[in-house]
């Protein structure tokens, strides 16, 4: 079946650096979301991207979806301490239908 | 817009007892999926309704697990008897085709 793999599993960095987090699907996939989880919350929805090679931005957040689709990275410039939660990448085979969501990267932001 | 509701938000139950939960997604969304987060891991999509259909329901336990969304709004999910390792968040989304999901605040189940 389906798999998608993020790495890293966690990160610590300190106020003010950057992070990335990347995420890698056996399979060709038909679009990819994002989604990020504060601790004890639920997913939140940060950005779909369907085009092959596409970047958005979302002020400090970049988001990039792989030339062959099967790859995608959220890169984050100047972490604050409120982007603190887990990120997962959720990215689907066919249309919009059976997405399948990521392992995860926790982010701990150290002030 | 309201958000996705979701009830209980907490419940604890012994083995082998059953539990049901229950999602109203947002108003519009014809799209409504029920999720299983277990702690540390990424959501596990359990079954996708499309209106009032089934789209997808490969991954849910048939033999404890049942799920239905009578009129195309709102959704139960049910699973009888429970075993321990469905001590799990279960989460309801929802969404309109072509658009991010909508998750509810979730149901913490523990079993006992």
């Amino acid at each position: 079946g389906q798999q998608v793999m993020q790495i890293p599993q966690y990160q610590h960095v300190q106020e003010g650096e950057d992070f990335t987090t990347y995420c890698n699907s056996s399979t060709t996939l038909s679009n990819i979301q994002w989604y990020k989880q504060r601790p004890g919350g639920h997913p939140v929805f940060l950005i779909q991207l369907v085009k092959s090679g596409e970047v958005k931005k979302q002020k400090r957040l970049t988001f990039q979806f792989g030339e062959a689709k099967k790859n995608s990275s959220l890169h984050i410039t100047a972490t604050q301490t409120t982007d603190v939660g887990t990120y997962f990448c959720a990215g689907s085979l066919w249309g919009y239908q059976k997405v399948t969501f990521g392992t995860g990267t926790k982010l701990q932001v150290i002030p | 817009e309201a958000g996705v509701a979701q009830s209980p938000r907490y419940k604890i139950i012994e083995k082998r007892q059953s539990v049901a939960f229950w999602c109203n997604p947002i108003s519009g969304h014809a799209t409504l999926y029920w999720y299983q987060q277990i702690l540390g891991q990424g959501p596990k999509l359990l079954i996708q309704f499309q209106n009032n259909g089934v789209v997808d329901d490969s991954q849910l336990p048939k033999d404890r697990f049942s799920a239905e969304r009578l009129k195309g709004v709102d959704s139960t999910l049910k699973i009888q008897p429970a075993k321990l390792e469905d001590s799990a968040v279960y989460l309801c989304a929802s969404s309109s085709l072509g658009n991010g999901y909508t998750f509810g605040s979730g149901t913490r189940l523990t079993v006992v």
